[in-house]
């Protein structure tokens, strides 16, 4: 009964790191979200993949790059931190982007220094 | 265009009645959805109402809808502490692949 689960939960990065996010799920949905969560500001849709093998920008996806590896796995990179990503990453599936409910992850919590 | 819009607080006592308000401004919207969001939790789904429907009640929950004003709301009757949470209004754009587009979060808090 995993649902969504995201790696690491915690992340402190120095300006002009990087580092991927990791998100998989287990309940063979065919759509991945990666969302970012900022005070006052609700969640934004950074990208989003409707199926493997096909991803689209979201609200926000500059500075961000993904990779939809299989069905099970949507990573989230950032290849250059830069203070304003300091936020809480969210991944979230749906059977499709049509389907009612999207299951959620934890949640990284990501600070850039 | 794409947005939802929610007040940021709700305060309220123990046993009271909690409404949260939301307004859109997607016509194209076909569902729209509430989540909850407990202290350091991820996003769960507590209900959702198909946008041909006025009203949708579930237990505590109940949802209405009126399109004309974009304006959707969430009450909960007999309010216990446990409740207390951020709720999440939210969209799907269906016009634009089926995004799911969220308000600001209402956090409720609920005092004994």
């Amino acid at each position: 009964n995993a649902g969504v689960t995201q790696t690491p939960k915690f992340q402190v990065l120095k300006t002009g790191q990087s580092m991927t996010l990791q998100c998989a799920q287990d309940m063979n949905h065919n759509s991945m979200y990666w969302y970012r969560q900022d005070p006052g500001m609700g969640l934004r849709l950074i990208y989003y993949s409707a199926s493997e093998g096909t991803t689209d920008k979201g609200e926000v996806p500059n500075g961000y790059n993904v990779s939809r590896l299989n069905k099970r796995e949507f990573s989230l990179r950032l290849e250059s931190a830069a203070p304003s990503q300091t936020s809480v990453y969210f991944c979230a599936s749906s059977e499709s982007l049509t389907d009612t409910e999207a299951f959620f992850g934890q949640g990284t919590r990501l600070t850039v220094v | 265009g794409e947005d939802v819009e929610q007040s940021l607080f709700l305060s309220v006592r123990e046993g009271d009645s909690s409404v949260i308000n939301c307004t859109y401004t997607d016509s194209s919207s076909t569902y729209l959805y509430w989540y909850k969001q407990e202290p350091g939790a991820g996003l769960q789904l507590l209900t959702y109402i198909f946008s041909n429907m006025d009203m949708k009640q579930d237990q505590r929950l109940t949802v209405l809808l009126n399109k004309k004003d974009k304006h959707l709301s969430l009450r909960i009757a007999d309010t216990q502490t446990g409740d207390s949470a951020i709720y999440f209004c939210a969209e799907t754009l269906y016009n634009q692949g089926g995004k799911l587009i969220f308000g600001q979060g209402t956090e409720l808090s609920v005092k004994p």
